[in-house]
């Protein structure tokens, strides 16, 4: 089973803090994802990386940047968080080279306040 | 227009009847489609994808693909009390590995 792993389940910051978000995958993916979830608005890719030190900016990139250093992490990274980057954070990742199903990590519930 | 749409519901079906969530897309060049359910603050969890025109059924579950007219459906056979949760559709590009999610669509079961 792929297994898709968030360093937090539940975070709560302050408003202008720096917030590091890590997320772990064990089966080699080349690919991984990271969303937000919010009512209404259903999921919205933030940051997609296809490669170890590759990234791309998804549909809502403003205020957040990504790292991955090695193959099997990915971090998020909230440069100086603010109250309306609170919401549930999804991790996922996809095998890669065609094949597109993405598998999901518990998710983190931030909270800035 | 959202490039991927679903009613948001909610949905109510009785136990043991069928559940069925329709799906459009407007993007013609998407290929590759997936229902995810998600319980309530849990997350996504795959349960069906499907590539080509027709049906595809696995267990209770059966996805339906129509490019023409752009539909994906799943349909929920024998629906169980488990199945309340709310469902996602989302599409891939060919050539594209990201996913593009609709707002889901949540369904109860009354039992």
């Amino acid at each position: 089973d792929v297994k898709v792993t968030q360093s937090s389940r539940y975070l709560v910051k302050r408003t202008g803090e720096k917030v590091f978000l890590e997320c772990v995958q064990d089966m080699d993916h080349e690919n991984m994802f990271w969303y937000r979830q919010d009512p209404g608005l259903g999921l919205r890719l933030i940051y997609f990386s296809y490669d170890v030190k590759m990234k791309e900016k998804g549909d809502i990139p403003e205020g957040y940047s990504v790292s991955r250093e090695k193959k099997e992490r990915f971090s998020l990274i909230l440069e100086s968080a603010s109250t309306n980057q609170t919401s549930m954070y999804l991790c996922a990742s996809s095998l890669g080279t065609g094949a597109k199903e993405a598998f999901f990590g518990q998710g983190t519930r931030l909270t800035v306040v | 227009q959202k490039e991927v749409e679903q009613n948001s519901g909610p949905l109510s079906v009785p136990e043991g009847a069928i559940a069925s969530l329709n799906c459009t897309y407007s993007d013609r060049v998407s290929q590759s489609f997936f229902w995810y359910r998600q319980y309530s603050g849990k997350s996504p969890e795959l349960i069906m994808s499907i590539y080509s025109n027709g049906d595809k059924e696995d267990g209770r579950f059966t996805a339906q693909l129509n490019k023409a007219s752009q539909y994906v459906s799943l349909l929920i056979r024998d629906s169980q009390p488990s199945d309340s949760a709310t469902y996602l559709c989302a599409a891939a590009n060919f050539g594209n590995e990201k996913l593009t999610f609709g707002t889901g669509t949540r369904l109860t079961i009354i039992p």
